[in-house]
């Protein structure tokens, strides 16, 4: 059980708007540190989507976008296409644990 | 162009031990904190463990700490995990990242089963 709360799965259609939540609390999000976002393709290593909160690493698409409000942040993906359907992880720090990362549950995006 | 590649994985039983190499190059690995992140079969993603660019500061997850140790040899541009009284619930992808947050780049990831 993650303290970054994710859907388990999103789904939309070619072309669609989609969004993924990542909900947190006053020790992570809510208090300040910043969100991270990842891709996973089917049988690959997760790849670095969105970094701090909204900034996009060079060669990712503009269709992706990342915020945060609050104690939660979300990604959104526009125009979408079939070669996005991955799993989605958010990131954080969590500084009521002993250690560093969290990762949130991850949410499976498919593609209708 | 970054590359990281993890290596050491295999089939181990329970209480053994494992050592996992990442090779780096297409950057200056003495300049940058490097990860360990794993997967269970079909599971999400967690964070095992980092170590900063010299090797003085280091952060183990509870579930590893005590059992786990994290070290690099900037010389060789290698990046270590070791692994001691393994358990079945350790069995997992082993990913190694540069970086703590974000984790820009990663490997493609080494298995460790662990199973008698």
């Amino acid at each position: 059980q993650s303290v970054l709360t994710q859907p388990p799965s999103v789904s939309g259609a070619p072309g669609q708007r989609v969004t993924i939540s990542c909900t947190g609390s006053s020790s992570n999000i809510g208090a300040g540190y910043d969100v991270h976002w990842y891709q996973q393709l089917p049988g690959t290593a997760p790849k670095l989507l969105i970094y701090g909160n909204s900034n996009r690493p060079s060669g990712v698409p503009d269709r992706f976008s990342g915020s945060k409000s609050g104690t939660s942040a979300s990604l959104a993906i526009t125009g979408l296409q079939a070669e996005d359907e991955a799993d989605y992880y958010c990131q954080s720090y969590d500084s009521s644990l002993s250690g560093w990362g969290v990762f949130g549950g991850g949410t499976k995006l498919t593609v209708l | 162009q970054v590359q990281l590649v993890e290596s050491g994985g295999g089939l181990v039983k329970p209480g053994g031990s494992l050592r996992l190499s990442c090779a780096a190059s297409g950057f200056t690995f003495s300049d940058y904190y490097m990860s360990w992140i794993r997967q269970a079969p079909g599971k999400g993603l967690e964070w095992v463990s980092y170590i900063s660019s010299s090797g003085s500061t280091i952060y183990y997850a509870d579930s590893v700490k005590g059992r786990f140790t994290i070290s690099r040899d900037n010389a060789k541009n290698s990046l270590y995990l070791q692994m001691n009284s393994l358990r079945a619930e350790d069995t997992a992808v082993y990913y190694c990242a540069r970086g703590y947050s974000p984790h820009d780049y990663w490997g493609q990831g080494t298995l460790v089963t662990v199973s008698s």
